[in-house]
This record gives C-alpha cells, structure tokens and sequence, in this order.
C-alpha cells in the first residue's frame, strides 16, 4: 500500500509561478519525506518534516504538515524551468518507503 | 563521489539469461533497499537490508535474490530473466528512517 498519495496528478506553470502540490497519508508518522526525480534519473530527497513540526523552509521550498489531516503541501516558489520534474511525497510505514504516482509539475519557459 | 553508485546503467539480455546489478553506498547508512520502476513509472519496493540483514522481501518472485556481502553493498541477481521484468531498478540507501539516498538507476531491457 502506498504512504502517499499526491494530488494534483499533474500541474503546468509558467515560470516564476509558484507550484503547489499536496500529500495525503493513512499512518501515524514519524516524520514525511519529499522527494524530486527528474525523467530518467534517481530520486532527489527535497526535505523531511518531523511530525512535531508544522512548517519547513529549504531555499525556495515551504512544506507544511497538518498531522490531524494526515496531510503536508509542498511549495516551490519563483519556479524555474530545472524544476520540472515528478514529486513524492513519503514516510516509512511499516519500515518502508513506499511511493504513489506523484505530481508531474511542468514549468513552462 | 556519487552517494549511492549502481552498475551498469544500462542493460541489455535475452530472455532466459541470469543477470546483476550492483550497488555501493559510501554513506555509511545501514539500511539498503531495492526499488523497480515500471513503464507507468510507478516505484515499488522489492527489498529492504539493515546491517546485511534481510528484513523486507516484498513478494518478489524468487528468480530475484538480493545479496548484502556487507553494509555498503547489495547486489541483486537476476535468474532466468523474463520480458515483464524490463523496468528502471533504483538502489537506495538510508540511516534509519532518515532521508533516503538513490542511484541514478538501471535501465533493464528483456528482449
């Protein structure tokens, strides 16, 4: 079963827009993990969010988590066109990470 | 120095051939997994290592048998490879459950 489902399943900006993806889980966590792979390469660890906290900032990405919704956004701010990609959003349920569809975000020049 | 290293990137066999791949961390992480990646893109775990120790084999079929000769390393042999197992296999490594590391990937063609 997967740890997170993203949504929307796929989003086309223009750049210097911001994007914003959202995450929903089923467990309880530890903390939440998102994650970047470009096409045809590994996945990229953006930024982990322990479950004691409720917003996180790397650079020009802002996480929040809602631990009563079971649910976390991710924003990009002042996107850029390197920034297309697919996002994940995961925790380890059951000593796994396990993985959903994610969010294909096009950034268009 | 690449993180999470896999060999080869790139691989090509017939149907019927027995194949690995390998995989090295430089991280210092004690756990080590196994992810297949099919067409739709869908990532799947297959295996989970700690410490050389098997502890998640997700009901991959048993022609797939991982190998951990030590922390840093866990390779994954291939027996009597079929056209449905064609995919991109991504190793990854984490400490504990902490952000997770992964290779660049291998692309395995079954013709």
């Amino acid at each position: 079963s997967q740890q997170g489902e993203e949504d929307p399943q796929a989003l086309s900006i223009q750049e210097g827009e911001n994007a914003t993806m959202n995450c929903s889980y089923k467990t309880s966590i530890n903390n939440l993990q998102w994650y970047r792979q470009n096409s045809g390469r590994g996945l990229v660890h953006l930024i982990l969010i322990r479950s004691n906290e409720r917003e996180k900032h790397s650079g020009r990405l802002r996480v929040t988590l809602d631990t009563s919704k079971k649910s976390s956004s991710l924003l990009i701010t002042a996107s850029r066109a390197a920034d297309t990609a697919s996002y994940f959003c995961t925790n380890f349920g059951n000593e796994k990470l396990t993985f959903g569809t994610g969010t294909r975000l096009t950034i268009i020049p | 120095d690449t993180a999470v290293s896999q060999t080869p990137k790139y691989l090509v066999t017939q149907m019927g051939n027995d194949k690995s791949i390998k995989c090295e961390q430089n991280l210092g992480h004690d756990t080590m997994y196994w992810y297949k990646q099919d067409s739709k893109k869908f990532l799947k775990i297959m295996f989970s290592y700690n410490n050389k120790e098997l502890i998640i084999n997700e009901t991959v079929p048993n022609r797939f048998s991982p190998k951990s000769p030590d922390k840093a390393h866990l390779n994954l042999h291939i027996n009597s490879l079929e056209l449905g197992d064609s995919a991109v296999y991504f190793c990854a490594s984490s400490q504990g459950q902490g952000a997770a590391f992964f290779g660049q990937g291998t692309r395995l063609t079954v013709v």
